[in-house]
């Protein structure tokens, strides 16, 4: 059974620093999706990463995937309000088909 | 403009009342898939189809049931068995392309059992 472990949980930070989220998984897995989510929203698919070594980035997000240490990150780059929201990773499981989704890590970004 | 519906948005039921809920797909994709949310927790999987006719049960399938007649249709019920209902719900489809399972997301149907 994939287990799938985020931290922090919870993240408040000032606008304009840098901070990493981080997901670790716990069995093999060679893909892994992140999402987020606003407040009594639903999810928005923001990266696809497909291979160990994949890197992706979009504005001040770059997320990165370790298949071998199974382990992915989501660096953030001078943050700012707009980013406040919740993010999920989502590993494969090999079988294909199904995603295990990570508690989430509440991020606020404070002015 | 293609993209998947949930309805309805909010949902209210009397507890021993057995419910179901939409969602509906024009993206032609063959895999659907429905969530169940919590406050402050992440989703787990109730159950998902890969093929009309077919579906299987997620990590908590129980109190739950569902039918896939059409590709673009897959209605979750929640029948009286389920012991907390109270939830948010998701559903969410993909096509495999190349082996990629990257999920598109329904609005949610928020679901409250008094």
């Amino acid at each position: 059974e994939l287990k799938v472990e985020q931290n922090p949980l919870f993240l408040s930070m000032q606008e304009g620093k840098n901070y990493t989220i981080y997901c670790n998984y716990s069995t093999t897995s060679d893909r892994l999706y992140w999402y987020r989510q606003d407040p009594g929203k639903s999810l928005e698919s923001l990266f696809v990463l497909l291979s160990n070594g994949a890197v992706k980035q979009e504005g001040r997000l770059m997320a990165s995937l370790d298949t071998k240490a199974r382990l992915s990150t989501l660096h953030i780059t001078a943050a700012v309000h707009d980013l406040s929201a919740t993010y999920f990773c989502a590993p494969e499981e090999t079988s294909g088909s199904r995603l295990t989704f990570g508690e989430g890590t509440q991020l606020t970004v404070n002015p | 403009d293609g993209g998947i519906t949930q309805s309805p948005k909010y949902l209210f039921r009397k507890e021993g009342q057995n419910v179901t809920l939409s969602c509906e797909q024009n993206l032609n994709h063959d895999a659907m898939y429905w969530y169940r949310q919590d406050p402050g927790q992440g989703l787990r999987l109730i159950y998902y189809s890969q093929i009309v006719n077919d579906f299987q049960k997620g990590d908590i399938a129980e109190g739950y049931s569902v039918s896939r007649e059409k590709k673009e249709s897959f209605p979750l019920t929640v029948t009286s068995a389920q012991k907390n209902p109270t939830a948010f719900y998701l559903c969410a489809s993909t096509n495999p392309s190349g082996s990629v399972y990257e999920q598109y997301f329904g609005p949610g149907t928020r679901l409250t059992v008094t």
